[in-house]
């Protein structure tokens, strides 16, 4: 069956400008995950959404960060003023109802900040 | 705070050697542990968890971990390393009181050598 799925697979974008990172999770899949990966500091845990209830944004680390998910399936994560250091792979993860524990992952999206 | 260690950023083992990744973790109370494995080009994997019950836990493509409270480790071993298995390991730990933030190592890159 169809996987986490992400897109862009590839963004370039300017410093001051904003950016829209798309996941679309697997069909059914009720908990969504956000994360960072930075070259040698391992993944960087963003936002969580679980069905309805309210998210933890406690891993956003500056107010130019949201997310939101919409009818409890896709998701996007917004940038805004990006700058140098957003530079990184956004990585996207879900997981099935029960099973909050066993992720499953995307290919991720590599931003690079001009 | 949690945190979770990956001592090594790399270890090299030959074809049919067994393997040893290391991980310890900082998390107060009984922690959940998990093992995500990167192959080049490719998504994060699911390989095990730890989340209650017997310390040694088998996973995926022949992986095992060990969970020793004394020591709060949870070092991913195999008993014959195939090239294949070359990729990126993460640990990721996660506090069953706390929300589902996760938190990952550094990871350790693994090198099969033929």
């Amino acid at each position: 069956g169809a996987g986490v799925s992400q897109s862009p697979s590839n963004k370039v974008t300017e410093k001051g400008k904003d950016v829209e990172l798309r996941c679309d999770p697997i069909s059914g899949h009720t908990a969504l995950y956000w994360y960072r990966q930075s070259l040698g500091q391992g993944l960087e845990f963003l936002i969580y959404f679980q069905g309805n209830s309210a998210p933890d944004k406690s891993g956003l680390p500056s107010d130019r960060f949201s997310a939101e998910r919409t009818g409890g399936s896709v998701s996007t994560l917004t940038i805004q003023r990006t700058q140098q250091e957003d530079s990184a792979v956004y990585l996207c993860a879900s997981s099935p109802p029960g099973r909050a524990d066993t992720q499953y992952f995307g290919p991720g999206t590599r931003l690079t900040v001009l | 705070a949690q945190s979770v260690a990956q001592p090594e950023d790399q270890v090299n083992v030959a074809e049919g050697n067994p393997l040893t990744v290391k991980c310890t973790y900082s998390v107060s109370g009984n922690p959940y542990l998990f093992w995500y494995v990167q192959y080049p080009n490719r998504g994060l994997q699911f390989l095990l968890k730890y989340i209650t019950g017997d310390n040694l836990v088998k996973g995926s493509y022949g992986f095992e971990a060990e969970f020793n409270k004394s020591q709060t480790s949870f070092h991913l071993k195999k008993p014959s390393a195939l090239v294949s298995d070359s990729a990126l390991y993460f640990c990721a730990v996660r506090d069953p009181k706390g929300t589902y933030k996760y938190i990952f190592g550094t990871g350790t890159r693994l090198k099969v050598l033929a």
